[in-house]
C-alpha cells in the first residue's frame, strides 16, 4: 500500500531564517505530488505541484520554492521566511490527473 | 473558475443521520470528491462519484446528479469522531491546479 510522510510535524522558526520541509511517498512510482498551505479557517492554497522529477509548477508568487530531486521526494524551501508563512503546510500525492489526492500529516509552521 | 457552495456548519445529535448538500458550477467537470477533516489534521480522502447516483461505502454514502450540479454526503449512525469538515471537492479536466479544497461545511455532533 501507498503511504506518505511528511516531516517536521511541527517547526517554530524566527523571521529571515531559511526552511526546508520534506515530504516522501512510498509504494508508487512515479506520482503527482503536491505542496499546499492552509491558513486557520481557510481553505487549501495550493502553491506547487510536480508530475515528474525535476517538473515544478507553481501556482502562486511566493518567497517559497519547491524541488523534486527523486521520484518520491518533494521539498518546499525558502530562503528567508516571512511572518506571513505561518500556516499548516500539506503535502499530497496522486496517480494521475483526477484521481483522489492523499495526504501526509501536514506540518505546523510557525514564524517568530 | 469554480463555483461551490455548501453550508458552513451544521449540527446533528448522535446516532442520527445528517445530510451535507453541495451545488458547484464548473466547467470541464469530471467528478466530484468528498474529503474529510478534522480540525489540525490534513484532509482524507472519503468518496468519489463520477457517474449520476448514490454510492454507498459503510456509514458514508455520496450522491451525484451531473445534470443539477448536485451532490450529497449522507452520514449514518452518526459519531461524536464524525465532527470534522466535510470538503466538496469538483474534479475538472485541463489541470492539476484545477481542484479547489475550500473550506467546506463543519459539522458538530452532539450527545
Amino acid at each position: 500500500s501507498q503511504t506518505i510522510h511528511q516531516w517536521p510535524a511541527t517547526l517554530v522558526q524566527p523571521v529571515g531564517s531559511p526552511l526546508s520541509l520534506e515530504c516522501t511517498v512510498e509504494g508508487t512510482s512515479n506520482p503527482n505530488l503536491y505542496w499546499y498551505r492552509q491558513a486557520a479557517g481557510r481553505g487549501l492554497q495550493l502553491l506547487f505541484y510536480s508530475v515528474g522529477i525535476g517538473q515544478i509548477s507553481s501556482e502562486v508568487p511566493q518567497n517559497l520554492s519547491a524541488s523534486r530531486p527523486q521520484d518520491r521526494q518533494f521539498i518546499l524551501s525558502s530562503k528567508k521566511l516571512l511572518l506571513s508563512d505561518s500556516g499548516f503546510y500539506l503535502c499530497a500525492w496522486n496517480r494521475e490527473e483526477g484521481q483522489p489526492q492523499h495526504f501526509g500529516d501536514g506540518t505546523r509552521l510557525s514564524i517568530l | 473558475g469554480q463555483n461551490i457552495d455548501q453550508p458552513t456548519e451544521m449540527t446533528a445529535t448522535e446516532g442520527a443521520i445528517v445530510q451535507i448538500n453541495c451545488t458547484y458550477q464548473t466547467s470541464g467537470f469530471n467528478g466530484l470528491f468528498w474529503y474529510q477533516q478534522h480540525a489540525g489534521e490534513a484532509p482524507t480522502f472519503l468518496s468519489y462519484n463520477v457517474l449520476d447516483g448514490l454510492e454507498e461505502k459503510g456509514r458514508f454514502s455520496s450522491f451525484l446528479s451531473r445534470s443539477k450540479g448536485y451532490s450529497y454526503l449522507l452520514l449514518k449512525e452518526l459519531q461524536m469522531k464524525d465532527s470534522a469538515s466535510y470538503l466538496c471537492v469538483p474534479s475538472v479536466e485541463g489541470g492539476y491546479q484545477k481542484v479547489t479544497f475550500g473550506t467546506g461545511t463543519k459539522l458538530q455532533v452532539i450527545p
